[in-house]
Formats: C-alpha cells, sequence, structure tokens
C-alpha cells in the first residue's frame, strides 16, 4: 500500500496571506488528522476528520480550518498567515473502523515558512 | 484533561547502556498509549502500543496504573536508536484533545 502523501512538501509565504495544505491517506483509511509540529511545542492536535465530518479538533484559531472529501483526500487552510504559524505541518490516517486505538500513519509533511 | 507528558527533552547515553525514556499520563479509566519515533529525515512512525504488549527493536513500554507511567525501556542502547521518541494518547473520537507527549531526544553516543 502506498503511504500516506503531502504535497506540497515546502512552501513559503508571506504574512497574511493563506495557504491550502493537502493530504492522501492510506487507501482504505477514513480517519485523517493534522498536526502542527514544532520545535519548541513539539506535536500539537489541530483537528481530525473522520468520513467527511470534523469529529475532533484542537485548540487552534478559527484560522485554521479543513475539510474531508468523499475519497478521505483531506486539505487544511490556513488564512491571514502569522509569523508563529510557520512549522511542519504533519498529516496522519488511521483506519479506525470506530477503534480510536487504531495506529495512525504519517506522512512527511509540509514546511510552511511564513516570512 | 486527558494529556501525557514527557518530562526529558533530551537523554544522552553510550552505546550499551540502559535506556528510559519517560512517559506519564492523566487520564481516567483504562488508557490506551503509544510510543511513536521519528528518526532523522524519515516519518513518525509506531514503535509500539500498549496493547500489543510486544518488544520492537529491543524496547519494551509497560503500563503502570499505580504510577501512571508508560516508560519506554531498552536493556542496551544502540547508535541506531538515537531519534526522537513521542509518547502519544490514542485518537478519542472526540471526546478529549489528544495531546502527544513533547518528546525526548534521545542520543547515543558510540
Amino acid at each position: 500500500k502506498a503511504g500516506v502523501t503531502q504535497t506540497p512538501r515546502y512552501l513559503i509565504k508571506t504574512r497574511g496571506q493563506q495557504v491550502t495544505l493537502s493530504c492522501s491517506p492510506i487507501s482504505g483509511h477514513r480517519s485523517v488528522s493534522w498536526y502542527q509540529q514544532t520545535p519548541g511545542q513539539g506535536l500539537q492536535f489541530l483537528f481530525e476528520y473522520f468520513s467527511e465530518t470534523q469529529r475532533n479538533k484542537g485548540n487552534f484559531p478559527g484560522r485554521f480550518s479543513g475539510r474531508q472529501f468523499s475519497n478521505s483526500r483531506s486539505e487544511m487552510n490556513v488564512s491571514t498567515l502569522e509569523l508563529g504559524d510557520s512549522a511542519l505541518y504533519l498529516c496522519a490516517s488511521s483506519s479506525d473502523r470506530g477503534n480510536p486505538w487504531a495506529e495512525q500513519y504519517f506522512g512527511p509533511g509540509t514546511r510552511l515558512t511564513v516570512t | 484533561a486527558q494529556r501525557v507528558t514527557q518530562p526529558e527533552k533530551l537523554l544522552s547515553v553510550f552505546k550499551g547502556a540502559p535506556v528510559e525514556l519517560k512517559c506519564n499520563y492523566s487520564y481516567s479509566g483504562s488508557p490506551e498509549l503509544f510510543w511513536y519515533v521519528q528518526y532523522s529525515r524519515q516519518r513518525l512512525q509506531l514503535l509500539l502500543r500498549h496493547i500489543s504488549r510486544e518488544s520492537i527493536k529491543g524496547f519494551t513500554a509497560d503500563l503502570n496504573k499505580g504510577e501512571t507511567s508508560f516508560h519506554l525501556k531498552k536493556p542496551f542502547a544502540q547508535e541506531e536508536d538515537s531519534a526522537m521518541y513521542y509518547c502519544a494518547p490514542p485518537l478519542s473520537g472526540g471526546s478529549y484533545i489528544p495531546t502527544f507527549g513533547r518528546g525526548t531526544s534521545l542520543i547515543v553516543h558510540p
């Protein structure tokens, strides 16, 4: 099976712009989660989507949003970018099947730099 | 709140020495916990999970409900064990925000 893929791998944006990141989960996985990884804060949970519905949301401002399509692919959007949004954004998929204890499979991440 | 904490940011040992990476949790009910590992220039991947009770690459982790801990142990560290290790809760299905530990960087010196 192909692993989780994320595009683009690198992005440079300017403060105030918006950005959309994409994630394709492992085939058959219906749960997709997004995380922000920074050296100081580690991994912070952004949100989880399951079957096109947001199932859980972390403590991030409303500028961070996401969605999931019928093929389980997911996108994450950040509007009005701030310098502090510079981070590695990780996507993870899980087979779930009603079991939240399933393993998460991570993508390589999108490195976002805001200048 | 359901959370895990990793008190050590960095752990530095010599090859052949025992290793223990600490993880403490605060959960109600019976927890399920994971250890994920991120080697240099590789993606984050599962190392082991409590429910499997297995040993992976010589690492084991036992859930201690009395101490609310899930420490990762290996009797003899190898240089290839150098990586970032994260203790993690499961996805909750919405009942709480799954908060990873901040990670422990393990460096094994030759």
